[in-house]
């Protein structure tokens, strides 16, 4: 079955540190991944997506992604982070059509002054 | 270009009653899905329109839910009777087409709350 397991459902990091983002996912077929961030009262805004060949992805807002297909996994990299960038983040996979996601639960990123 | 645009933006009612909620999409595109995110879980699929036709309303959870997008352009979900276990946050988004090169647009989503 098609699921995505995000592990961390609240992390918080000072401004200018790094950050990882974990995920997960199950798929049986191709995957085509994507990662949205929603800001408190936005919609999920698209900052990366993977279809195929480089594995390593860059995204909007300075964000990238690697793809290991060894471990089925999809993670979400900054190397500084910004106040700004406090938001929830989803991970989610593709249908083979794009007619159908499956998201993660979120990681509510929180960012300390 | 205008965004995905969802109303109300909050709704409180009382278990047994009906709701309606809105989703207008972008103009131009063909394709609208609902999602639901429930306390704090995974968003999870609904249903997908192509223009008016349901393609695929396999995330329905049953029959109390029923979902119309009459000539193509705005769609509406409505829930009679709402359970409390209704409440929850409903997306609604849209796309050109099912390619890689058509993304999908989210709205704000609707809060529902159900008491």
């Amino acid at each position: 079955a098609q699921s995505v397991t995000q592990p961390d459902i609240h992390i918080t990091v000072s401004e200018g540190a790094s950050l990882e983002l974990r995920c997960n996912y199950s798929y049986g077929a191709t995957p085509y991944l994507f990662w949205y961030v929603q800001s408190p009262g936005q919609g999920l805004q698209l900052l990366l997506k993977y279809f195929s060949g480089d594995t390593l992805v860059q995204g909007i807002k300075g964000f990238e992604a690697e793809f290991k297909r060894s471990q089925s996994s999809f993670n979400l990299r900054k190397p500084s982070v910004h106040w700004s960038d406090a938001a929830e983040y989803f991970c989610a996979v593709g249908a083979w059509n794009f007619n159908k996601f499956y998201f993660g639960s979120g990681t509510k990123l929180n960012v300390k002054p | 270009e205008a965004g995905v645009t969802q109303f109300p933006s909050h709704s409180v009612i009382e278990k047994g009653q009906t709701v309606t909620l809105r989703c207008d999409p972008i103009s131009g595109h063909d394709n609208l899905y609902w999602y639901r995110r429930v306390m704090g879980k995974e968003i999870k699929f609904l249903l997908h329109f192509v223009k008016e036709s349901k393609q695929d309303e396999s995330g329905m959870p049953n029959n109390r839910f029923l979902a119309e997008r009459t000539g193509g352009t705005y769609s509406t979900l409505k829930v009679q009777p709402a359970e409390l276990e209704d409440s929850g946050v409903y997306f609604c988004a849209s796309s050109k087409g099912g390619s890689s090169n058509s993304p999908l647009h989210f709205g704000n989503g609707t809060r529902l709350t159900v008491t």
